[in-house]
């Protein structure tokens, strides 16, 4: 049973798309996180939420409590965005991390 | 750069060995994570330490321990390995350990072979 699920697992984008990412989870949360993995293996935190949206750049991240989904926006993308983009919640019982597999973005130029 | 140091780089060694990683958190970070990432089974929380005790643990086997010390520095020990051992192993910190003050910040990872 996978408590964070993703959709999709694979996106190819041309440069300048726009692109959703969507995260879905079934436990109850105190935040959720999107990060972002390039393919040299380095992770970097993109967003914490606990509600609402935030914006950092060209980046968008939602969610919505009661439907337990989140989704990751990206404007106008470009090859540099490729990565993985990886979508993790904290539980607020027990204090668990929950990932989800993960979706590999390929921008081409 | 993320601030978070973790060494060795990269570690190959044999089956039933045992091996200590290192993590050194962001400075005035008090809040230290450790995740095993895995081809076969992605990321996976193994366990949280603020200010020195331990706050949430995850998947983290029996084989495996882990602590932080008065300088905030964090050692994860990896006994009796196995095949299934071989990972990348993240550190990550942050400033506390509620909800709002819990963005991450990823050291670079230690890529662990165990043959």
């Amino acid at each position: 049973k996978n408590e964070v699920e993703q959709s999709p697992q694979n996106l190819t984008a041309q440069e300048g798309e726009f692109i959703t990412i969507n995260c879905s989870y079934s436990v109850g949360i105190s935040a959720l996180h999107w990060l972002q993995q390039h393919p040299g293996g380095g992770i970097v935190s993109l967003f914490m939420l606990s509600s609402g949206k935030k914006k950092h750049g060209r980046l968008i991240a939602t969610i919505n409590i009661q439907e337990k989904h989140s989704s990751l926006h990206i404007t106008a993308s470009h090859p540099r965005d490729s990565a993985v983009y990886i979508c993790a919640v904290r539980s607020n019982t027990g204090n668990q991390f929950y990932f989800g597999t993960g979706t590999s973005l390929t921008v081409i130029p | 750069d993320s601030g978070v140091t973790q060494t060795p780089k990269h570690l190959i060694t044999a089956t039933g060995q045992r091996v200590t990683l290192r993590c050194s958190p962001r400075s005035g970070d008090l809040s230290v994570y450790w995740y095993q990432q895995s081809l076969d089974q992605g990321l996976q929380f193994l366990i949280q330490y603020y200010n020195g005790e331990e706050r949430a643990k995850g998947n983290i086997l029996e084989r495996f321990s882990a602590q932080q010390f008065p300088d905030l520095h964090s050692e994860l020990n990896l006994s009796s390995l196995e095949l299934g051992d071989s990972a990348l192993y993240f550190c990550a910190s942050s400033v506390g350990s509620s909800a709002t003050q819990e963005t991450q910040y990823f050291g670079p990872g230690t890529r662990l072979l165990v043959l």
